[in-house]
């Protein structure tokens, strides 16, 4: 799978966008890019996936580039709740397993 | 809104017993998974697991590990004769399909003393 860099940590203010950005510069056709993220000790939790398109849904947007090689999760208006380790993952089209990197601490403040 | 769920939350064990902790994933899903997570350290997977068998598994995952689906609903991870270093959170996934998203249970935290 490809590999990931993502900032280790950024603070973000309640009610603002928070925009998580991600490098996958080797990412091949076939693997997707997906965000999930951990509160304190709890299971990962799923957020959103993307190939080529930018996706919405009621979480967040992904915002994928024409070459792929990067992507930027944006979480339109943080709370308190959305404190966590956010992870980006590349993941292959025919893969079932997620590979979890450092990801980056988001730490939202009033 | 349907969800992993994952028995006990925490399990004390003394080195060397064998330890069975358990899931039940999300109910139309086909591939199932177990993952863990030393204390401060990243989310590792350990096995994948569709159609009554492994499909994937880490090099974590040793004989001392074994899977099981023993009925239509629960998933079971068994650890032999458990290592202090065995101490760790365990998260079971679930997904529907290949490539679709998982869905991870609260986790058990297992120490070994």
């Amino acid at each position: 799978d490809a590999k990931t860099t993502q900032p280790p940590s950024m603070d973000c203010a309640e009610g603002r966008a928070a925009n998580l950005p991600c490098n996958h510069s080797t990412i091949s056709g076939n693997e997707y890019v997906y965000w999930y993220r951990q509160i304190h000790s709890q299971g990962p939790q799923y957020i959103i996936h993307g190939l080529k398109n930018n996706e919405t849904n009621e979480m967040a947007s992904l915002i994928i580039t024409e070459d792929r090689k990067s992507s930027t999760l944006i979480l339109p208006h943080a709370t308190l709740r959305d404190t966590a380790v956010y992870y980006c993952i590349v993941f292959k089209a025919a893969g079932n397993k997620l590979t979890f990197g450092g990801g980056t601490r988001v730490l939202v403040k009033p | 809104e349907p969800e992993v769920t994952q028995t006990p939350s925490h399990q004390v064990t003394q080195m060397g017993q064998e330890v069975i902790l358990r899931c039940v994933p999300i109910s139309n899903h086909l591939y199932f998974y177990w993952y863990r997570q030393i204390l401060g350290q990243k989310v590792e997977f350990l096995v994948s697991f569709y159609n009554n068998e492994i499909s994937e598994k880490s090099e974590i995952f040793d004989d001392q590990f074994s899977v099981e689906r023993p009925d239509g609903s629960n998933f079971t991870l068994k650890i032999r004769s458990t290592k202090l270093e065995d101490s760790a959170m365990y998260f079971c996934a679930s997904s529907e399909a290949l490539n679709t998203e998982a869905f991870f249970g609260q986790g058990t935290r297992l120490t070994v003393v």
